[in-house]
């Protein structure tokens, strides 16, 4: 079935180090991978995506990588600060025609220490 | 452009009564899910609505039901509640078929007692 595994669960880092995030999805179909961050009371934030003819994407201090073959995906922060500290869901979809159920990892709970 | 709009934002319920969840998306959307999040199974995607009809559906029981308007906002009811029931409730906004990204709106937080 549909499953998308994520790693770590936790992450702590000192500010300004990187962070890397990674995630498994099982469904081949998949075609479009998204990130969220989630804060604190707050609904997920979309903040970087990447569909499936494409191998990496880049956001000011964020990017995302694919690779369809292994069917991996990872969320890499650079010069972390402490307002990175939040929840950060992957998700993986197949967006065809009327089909948008996003199916989502556990999520990583990333601490950034000043 | 205002974004997605939850009411309410909190809800006490005691088991064996019913409630509803209201999600106004992005001006212009047509797509409205909703998830269930909770501490123990994460996001799980409990429907899909398009132009007022239900295109998908996850694995839920019918206790769990909902219903788009012809201007774009959706329910969601559920029906007698269980202790399991509590969780966060998320609706996402998406503009068309054409486009990929879903923006969530910030949550009606369900407590069952």
């Amino acid at each position: 079935g549909e499953n998308v595994e994520q790693h770590p669960s936790t992450l702590s880092v000192q500010e300004g180090d990187s962070a890397v995030i990674k995630c498994t999805y099982s469904d081949s179909a998949s075609n479009y991978f998204p990130w969220y961050k989630q804060e604190l009371g707050k609904g997920p934030q979309l903040i970087i995506d990447i569909r499936s003819n494409v191998g990496e994407k880049k956001d000011q201090r964020i990017a995302v990588t694919l690779n369809k073959t292994a069917k991996h995906f990872s969320l890499h922060i650079t010069e972390t600060q402490p307002e990175d500290s939040a929840v950060y869901f992957c998700a993986a979809s197949k967006l065809t025609g009327g089909y948008n159920k996003l199916i989502f990892g556990a999520g990583t709970r990333l601490a950034v220490h000043p | 452009k205002a974004g997605v709009t939850q009411t309410p934002r909190y809800l006490i319920k005691t088991r064996g009564q019913q409630v509803t969840l209201s999600c106004s998306p992005i001006s212009g959307h047509r797509s409205v899910s909703w998830y269930q999040q909770t501490p123990g199974q994460g996001l799980q995607f409990l429907f899909e609505y398009f132009s007022e009809t239900q295109r998908n559906k996850g694995n839920f029981p019918g206790r769990f039901s909902g219903r788009q308007f012809s201007n774009s906002r959706s329910e969601m009811n559920v029906s007698t509640l269980e202790l399991g029931d509590s969780a966060l409730y998320l609706c996402a906004s998406k503009g068309s078929d054409s486009t990929f990204e879903q923006f969530f709106g910030p949550g009606t937080r369900l407590t069952v007692l």
